[in-house]
């Protein structure tokens, strides 16, 4: 079955550390994937996308990067800090339905 | 900001009723995707319109359907409401280029069904 999966539903990290968020997925071919953040009551905000053929983007103290041979994505923060504090879905194409599969994201806390 | 507005932010409904959400586009976008999103998950796809017209369609009963007018605007329609339909509901626009297709999501309607 197809299946899009993230590390862990919370990761705690002290300030000024870097944060690393994983997103698997099974039996998917996207032709890119994105990460959004998504704070409490709100819709998610777009942060990166990456396409099939790219291994790594950068932006900012954002990293993300896409194997499409272990079926995986990293998503690093650099120098969290606590307004990085939300939850991070990871978001792949399926190009054929026209539709974004999200995962179910993880809650990121970053302590001062 | 992204520009996308949806409307109303929350709403309260009773079993078997009938519930319409609206959502206006990001200016110039002519692509509304329309999602569920239960407490702990990430968003589920329920369709999306292009141009008016249907573009898709995720795993939804017929009883989830939709309208785009032409000036992008968009409502989601949600007849016989059941317990399990209390979520929140966003949509995002966008405006599909090769190559990629960015979502800029609205705040959501928080549905409540009793």
């Amino acid at each position: 079955s197809q299946k899009i999966e993230q590390n862990s539903e919370a990761l705690n990290i002290q300030e000024g550390k870097t944060a690393t968020l994983t997103c698997n997925y099974t039996n998917y071919s996207p032709a890119y994937l994105q990460w959004y953040r998504q704070d409490p009551g709100r819709g998610p905000v777009f942060l990166l996308l990456i396409r099939e053929n790219e291994k790594e983007k950068r932006k900012e103290r954002l990293k993300v990067t896409f194997d499409t041979t272990l079926k995986q994505s990293l998503f690093h923060i650099t120098a969290s800090q606590p307004a990085d504090s939300a939850t991070y879905l990871c978001a792949l194409d399926i190009s054929s339905d026209n539709d974004m599969r999200f995962g179910a994201g993880t809650r990121l806390t970053v302590k001062p | 900001e992204t520009g996308v507005t949806q409307s109303p932010t929350h709403l309260i409904k009773t079993r078997g009723q009938q519930v319409t959400l609206r959502c206006s586009s990001q200016s110039g976008h002519n692509t509304v995707s329309w999602y569920q999103q239960a407490l702990g998950q990430g968003p589920q796809f329920i369709f999306q319109y292009y141009r008016e017209e249907e573009n898709g369609r995720g795993n939804f009963p017929p009883r989830f359907s939709g309208l785009q007018f032409p000036n992008y605007s968009s409502e989601l329609n949600v007849n016989a409401l059941e317990l399990d339909d209390s979520a929140l509901y966003l949509c995002a626009s966008s405006l599909p280029l090769a190559g990629g297709e960015t979502q800029y999501f609205g705040p959501g309607t928080r549905l409540l069904v009793l």
